[in-house]
């Protein structure tokens, strides 16, 4: 069965770059997601990438994925304190979304 | 534009009860889909409305029910609730089936059981 797995937690001091990784299982997954949840929010959607694209850049966020590896990561750059939350990756095939445990992200002024 | 809405934002039930939940799509879109999000996890995917049909599902049992309906609002419900029912329940609402679409959540429904 499908299976996303994600480091529970990270901290860093603001102005420095978050990267928040994700491994994932099921090799059919047409599109790779992240997701950001601040306390008693729903999901807010950030970015999302092809399964056939390397990387994708959105601003400040830059997401590498490495499919032989099923690896998954995101890098925010210029971390604020507004960034703080946690994060979650997913894969979905249809529209059906497999999230992983999420990471929660600690920015330190 | 309202987004997608849910109610009740908070709900307290006992073992064995029922329950239901509701959730307003956002304004243009057709598909709700509904997740359950325990304490500390990731959400897990119940099952997702489309036409008024139930057109996949997750691993849950048959005592979660749904339903949608024509104006594209939909129900989840629960019967004979046990303590491990106790979740965030979050609805999110997409255009259609097609791959791409962006799912927009609401804000959820807190739900706990004693």
């Amino acid at each position: 069965g499908e299976d996303v797995e994600q480091s529970l937690f990270l901290s860093v001091r603001e102005g420095d770059s978050s990267v928040i990784n994700c491994t994932y299982t099921d090799s059919s997954s047409t599109y790779l997601y992240w997701y950001k949840q601040e306390p008693g929010a729903g999901l807010q959607l950030l970015t999302y990438i092809f399964s056939n694209m390397d990387m994708k850049q959105d601003q400040r966020l830059t997401v590498l994925l490495n499919k032989k590896d099923k690896h998954l990561s995101l890098r925010i750059a210029d971390t604020q304190t507004g960034d703080s939350a946690i994060y979650f990756c997913a894969e979905g095939a249809g529209n059906m979304l497999t999230f992983g445990g999420g990471t929660r992200l600690m920015v330190k002024p | 534009d309202a987004g997608v809405t849910q109610s009740p934002t908070h709900l307290i039930k006992t073992r064995g009860q029922q329950v239901t939940l509701r959730c307003s799509p956002k304004s243009g879109h057709d598909t709700v889909s509904w997740y359950q999000q325990a304490l500390g996890q990731g959400p897990q995917f119940i099952f997702q409305y489309y036409e008024e049909e139930e057109r996949q599902r997750g691993n849950f049992p048959d005592r979660f029910s749904g339903h949608q309906f024509p104006n594209y609002s939909s129900e989840l419900n629960v019967n004979a609730l046990l303590l491990g029912d106790s979740a965030l329940y979050l609805c999110a609402s997409s255009h259609g089936l097609a791959f791409s679409n962006e799912q927009f959540f609401g804000p959820g429904t807190r739900l706990t059981v004693l």
